[in-house]
């Protein structure tokens, strides 16, 4: 099972918006409406931030926002903020023997 | 507010057995709406989800770590545990422990991750 592709970076300056790509299969993300999105900042573990491709748990602010088309899923981040600089990684769940398979990960800059 | 806390030997020497054990407070890991589970992250890369256990023992395992994979769960200390054997500088990473939810699979808490490094 293959990672998931992701861009390794993007960047915006604050207030703007970007998004970022995540790319599977017809065998994992094609196929499950179980895509979720993990903010990851320097030596901290990762904190969810969408599940079931755009559902936000509590906490988490209306500026993160995700989609699904096919094979690839997206994560839009509005209003960049500059604590909003981190990694971010997609995971589908692929099965009963990879509950997570990861994207490569994409690290947002801003500006 | 569910926690977890991993701990473990933090060096572990080629061929040898890498343990850590998770433990969960603020919740019970005798849930029927969660399974528990580890993800590694080497240093410098990205995630990789290795396994995962129910609390009445059911075990998923990433296929190609299965021969050296072991996940327990002990219920009356609302822990769960895991032992990779004969590891090698390729499994030295972070490691994490995490809840997975058994409706979609995500992992909405996570513990602060331990290094794990194999070396002589």
């Amino acid at each position: 099972q293959s990672a998931l592709t992701q861009p390794p970076s993007a960047s915006g300056s604050p207030g703007q918006s970007v998004t970022i790509s995540c790319t599977g299969t017809s065998s994992d993300l094609g196929y499950y409406n179980y895509v979720s999105w993990y903010q990851q900042h320097p030596d901290k573990a990762p904190k969810l931030l969408i599940y079931e491709v755009s559902k936000r748990p509590s906490g988490v602010p209306d500026r993160f926002s995700g989609s699904k088309s096919g094979n690839t899923a997206s994560l839009t981040v509005s209003g960049l903020q500059a604590e909003d600089e981190a990694d971010y990684y997609c995971s589908s769940y692929a099965g009963s023997n990879n509950f997570a398979v990861f994207g490569t990960g994409t690290k947002v800059t801003v500006l | 507010q569910l926690q977890l806390q991993e701990s473990g030997p933090g060096l572990v020497k080629p061929s040898e057995t890498l343990s850590l054990t998770c433990t969960v407070s603020g919740g019970s890991i005798s849930s029927n709406s969660y399974f528990w589970g580890w993800i590694r992250q080497p240093p410098g890369k990205g995630l990789e989800w290795i396994g995962a256990i129910y609390y009445k023992g059911s075990t998923y395992y990433k296929p190609y770590l299965k021969s050296r994979l072991t996940i327990s769960v002990d219920t009356s200390k609302n822990q769960f545990s895991l032992k990779l054997s004969s590891v090698t500088a390729a499994d030295t990473a972070v490691y994490y422990c995490v809840r997975h939810t058994t409706a979609s699979y995500y992992s909405d808490y996570w513990g602060q991750g331990t290094l794990v490094t194999v070396s002589s």
